[in-house]
């Protein structure tokens, strides 16, 4: 992903609503997708993968959509709570045996909640 | 508990120093990471080991060592060819190398220079 600098893309909720962070990944033969939620001075936890056979995933409040066509990859975060407050990445790893190590990681949305 | 550790959580180089930075899992993985990650940035590849005894470099390798003699054990060192070393050091791990694999972090380890 490329830098944003200093200046992360900020997405502010009020408690109890629904969030959406949204995340353009580059690389149109990526095949799995992650979702990382990193909390201040702490490392990124994992919160839902997706496989590019699948264009929904949902897990415990969180919803993970996939748009191949258009390389687009959403979190939706059911009735957001203050301890949802955090930067979120996503990140992709792409197709080909010599990368398929790499996980790419977008540079973050921070996510603040409004009490 | 299973999990990823870093140590120390703050580290202080002075110029012309090696530094060291400690990773160990106890979740039996195969392949180990470490990244970097700057003020308001994602995460770059330093290095990472697929298996014990090997290991490959990643984005941002120049200035950097690792070692991987123990399949739970894979310390970084900063050398003092890396010019910009401060930044937050996050290691990871995941079950193997391969595809459709989550890497799991530790919690991280903040160099600054003195």
């Amino acid at each position: 992903g490329e830098s944003v600098g200093l200046h992360l893309p900020t997405l502010s909720v009020q408690e109890g609503d629904n969030s959406i962070i949204n995340c353009a990944y580059s690389n149109s033969a990526s095949d799995y997708f992650i979702w990382y939620k990193q909390e201040s001075g702490k490392g990124p936890q994992f919160i839902i993968d997706i496989r590019s056979n699948m264009d929904k995933r949902q897990g415990q409040r969180v919803t993970v959509l996939l748009n191949k066509t258009v390389k687009h990859l959403s979190l939706q975060i059911a009735a957001t709570q203050p301890g949802d407050s955090a930067v979120y990445f996503c990140a992709e790893t792409p197709e080909r045996m010599d990368s398929s190590y790499k996980l790419i990681f977008g540079s973050g949305t921070r996510l603040l909640v409004r009490p | 508990d299973g999990g990823i550790t870093q140590s120390p959580k703050y580290l202080f180089r002075k110029e012309g120093q090696n530094v060291t930075l400690s990773c160990e899992q106890n979740l039996n993985h195969d392949a180990m990471y470490w990244y970097r990650q700057d003020p308001g940035q994602g995460l770059r590849l330093i290095y990472y080991s697929q298996i014990v005894n090997d290991f490959q470099k990643g984005d941002i390798a120049e200035g950097y060592s690792v070692s991987r003699e123990k399949k739970e054990s894979f310390p970084l060192t900063v050398t003092s060819a890396q010019k910009n070393p401060t930044a937050f050091y996050l290691c990871a791990s995941s079950r193997t190398g391969g595809n459709n694999q989550p890497q799991h972090f530790g919690d991280g380890t903040r160099l600054s220079i003195l």
